[in-house]
């Protein structure tokens, strides 16, 4: 069964600080991986989108890691900002019949950053 | 500025009534998709078109309707005989070009019973 699993559910932090939240997944086959920003009471923002090919990739003070072999993804966020308060939400993407392609979301990790 | 917009932001529903939620998208996308959020869930896809006059049920279809009359919209209809309909819903649009496509959201519409 494809599956996301996001941990933790969620965590609150000081701002300043850094942060990693953690998705595995047993999608499969495994086209890309999304990580996404929704603000509460917002529509998802997408952060970054990563291949099979590719086990890092930053966006500004987000940076997501993949390891397909271990099937797992992390979002390293550094220094964090109030405005970082989101949850958080790990899309994992499979190729379905004729090139069309399956999202599967996490859960989603809700982060809350105190001044 | 392109983007999809969704309203209305809040919408309530009395018992036996069919309530539409609008999404229009100005991205020029060919593919639009209704999702289903419920807390402490991921995203659950309702239905999907890739094409005008085309659409495919997703994974919890039952009790909704849609419509794709025209590439700029993609109407979603909760009907009576969805029984939980409380929930936030999201619209999304994609290109359907080669390579990895990021989807776009709307800001989501809260429909509640009343």
């Amino acid at each position: 069964k494809n599956q996301v699993e996001q941990s933790p559910q969620s965590l609150i932090i000081l701002e300043g600080k850094n942060c990693t939240l953690q998705c595995n997944y047993t999608v499969s086959p495994f086209s890309n991986l999304r990580w996404y920003k929704q603000d509460t009471g917002r529509g998802p923002v997408s952060l970054t989108i990563m291949t099979f090919s590719e086990n890092t990739k930053s966006n500004g003070r987000y940076t997501a890691t993949l390891d397909a072999d271990t099937k797992q993804s992390s979002l390293h966020i550094t220094a964090s900002q109030l405005s970082d308060s989101a949850s958080y939400i790990c899309v994992v993407s499979a190729v379905v019949l004729q090139g069309a392609q399956k999202l599967v979301f996490g859960q989603g990790t809700r982060l809350t950053i105190n001044p | 500025d392109g983007g999809i917009t969704q309203s209305p932001k809040y919408l309530f529903r009395k018992e036996g009534q069919n309530v539409t939620l609008s999404c229009e998208q100005n991205l020029n996308h060919d593919a639009m998709y209704w999702y289903r959020q419920d807390p402490g869930q991921g995203l659950r896809l309702i239905y999907y078109s890739q094409i005008v006059n085309d659409f495919q049920k997703g994974d919890i279809a039952e009790g909704y309707s849609v419509s794709r009359e025209k590439k700029e919209s993609f109407p979603l209809t909760v009907t009576s005989a969805q029984k939980n309909p409380t929930a936030f819903y999201l619209c999304a649009s994609s290109t359907q070009g080669r390579g990895v496509q990021p989807q776009h959201f709307g800001d989501g519409t809260r429909l509640s019973i009343l």
